[in-house]
């Protein structure tokens, strides 16, 4: 069992920019999802996928997000455009279904 | 639309003082109440899963209690490697996606 992985660990891009991160779950976990994180505040759901299918979307997610799990084994996420205000962690995290979730060391992003 | 609160927002201890950090919840129809420790700049690692009340679980020098409106995290005789972030989270019965308060940041000082 290798855990969640994240790439990249950190990202310090530009206003405007365009980012985007990868998980990779646990392999036998066939629900994941993505998280973000500020400072001084507890993860933040942002949206999650069982297999392939994205089946869960906060309103927190603008229209700058989206997120794609192709095959039901990596995702990844990207923003578009960023903002100052898109400067958090990014967490990932995978579960089996009805079974506890376990997060990945996150990405750090830094928008200036 | 389930709520989680943590309290205190942060505790500093002696090494060896035990104390206990509190997780008050409203959620309809608990499906599980979650436990991490998130160290800094890392993604919380999951403790303990309690589903209903009455139910404790323990690791090493920390014990999880639950009851229908809150959930204890006890830590015994604590030691300076245990300082970090404690997440409390809850998943109800409506969604498969748990609420996570803001943490309760924990100093043991040797």
């Amino acid at each position: 069992d290798t855990g969640v992985s994240q790439d990249p660990r950190h990202k310090i891009t530009k206003r405007g920019q365009n980012v985007t991160f990868r998980c990779d779950p646990i392999s036998e976990h066939n629900r994941l999802y993505w998280y973000r994180q500020t400072l001084g505040q507890g993860p933040e759901f942002l949206t999650y996928f069982q297999n392939e299918a994205q089946l869960e979307k906060s309103r927190l997610l603008s229209d700058r997000f989206s997120a794609e799990r192709p095959k039901g084994s990596f995702s990844t996420l990207e923003i578009q455009r960023t903002e100052q205000g898109d400067s958090a962690m990014y967490l990932c995290a995978s579960s089996r279904p009805e079974e506890t979730q376990y997060f990945g060391p996150g990405t750090r992003l830094l928008v200036l | 639309e389930d709520q989680v609160t943590q309290s205190p927002e942060a505790l500093r201890l002696q090494e060896g003082e035990s104390s206990s950090l509190n997780c008050s919840y409203t959620v309809s129809g608990l499906r599980g109440l979650f436990w991490y420790r998130q160290d800094p700049g890392k993604g919380p690692e999951f403790l303990f899963t309690l589903y209903s009340a009455g139910e404790e679980k323990e690791k090493e020098r920390l014990k999880a209690t639950l009851t229908k409106k809150e959930s204890f995290l006890h830590i015994t005789a604590p030691k300076p490697e245990d300082s970090a972030t404690y997440l409390c989270a809850v998943q109800g019965g409506g969604s498969y996606i748990p609420t996570f308060g803001r943490g309760t940041s924990l100093i043991v000082h040797p």
